[in-house]
């Protein structure tokens, strides 16, 4: 397996502009995660699905955040409008029972200006 | 819900210096527990995790780390330290139940230096 894959690797966009960022979980595994990372406050988990069922959206910022588990190896995070306090690095992970380790993506860099 | 706590944000060391890096968690039920290692411009990849059973765990790169339930801690440790260590060091923690979320700390950024 080639792992957890996120697309793009970078984004730079322009203020007001709808980002939106790839995941493509490892095969067989059934819970899925999106993370942000910024210096102020380290890793931040957003949400999270499990059968891409969405769990818990609590960490998601505000109502211009969105994602969506369409099926079992695809998930969407999308930001829009996007605003500068947006830029940091997005991580997707997927795991399968909750005694295993989640396999991280690349993460993406996202940038707005 | 879980919590964790990261007590050091860097840690400096001299190189085969030995290394604490300190993690407590809160947490109403049972927990499975993990450290991670992310290298600039990368991803994060698995130290060691504590399941069950003994308490001391060892890991990748001459890590180890040992659960103290009664302090609520996972302290990772390592007797010597290269170079090649410095990186973030993500303590996590997670429930038992399928479907639970994966909470991390807010990293320690380890520093060796010669």
């Amino acid at each position: 397996d080639a792992g957890v894959i996120q697309s793009p690797r970078h984004e730079v966009t322009e203020m007001g502009q709808e980002v939106t960022l790839r995941c493509k979980p490892i095969s067989g595994h059934n819970s899925l995660f999106w993370y942000r990372q910024t210096m102020m406050r380290g890793l931040e988990l957003l949400i999270y699905f499990n059968n891409n069922v969405p769990i818990d959206d609590s960490g998601m910022p505000e109502d211009r955040f969105s994602a969506k588990m369409p099926n079992a190896s695809f998930s969407t995070l999308k930001i829009q409008p996007s605003e500068p306090r947006d830029s940091a690095v997005y991580f997707c992970a997927s795991r399968s029972p909750p005694n295993t380790e989640a396999f991280f993506g690349q993460g993406t860099r996202l940038t707005v200006v | 819900a879980q919590s964790v706590t990261q007590l050091d944000s860097q840690v400096p060391v001299f190189e085969e210096a030995p290394v604490e890096l300190r993690c407590n968690y809160s947490s109403s039920v049972s927990v499975y527990l993990f450290w991670y290692v992310q290298y600039p411009n990368q991803g994060l990849q698995l130290l060691l995790k504590y399941l069950s059973g003994s308490t001391l765990v060892k890991g990748i790169n001459g890590f180890e780390a040992e659960f103290n339930k009664s302090q609520t801690s996972f302290h990772l440790r390592k007797p010597s330290v290269h170079i090649s260590d410095t990186a973030e060091y993500f303590c996590a923690v997670s429930g038992y139940q399928a479907g639970t979320a994966l909470i991390f700390g807010k990293g320690t950024t380890l520093s060796v230096s010669s």
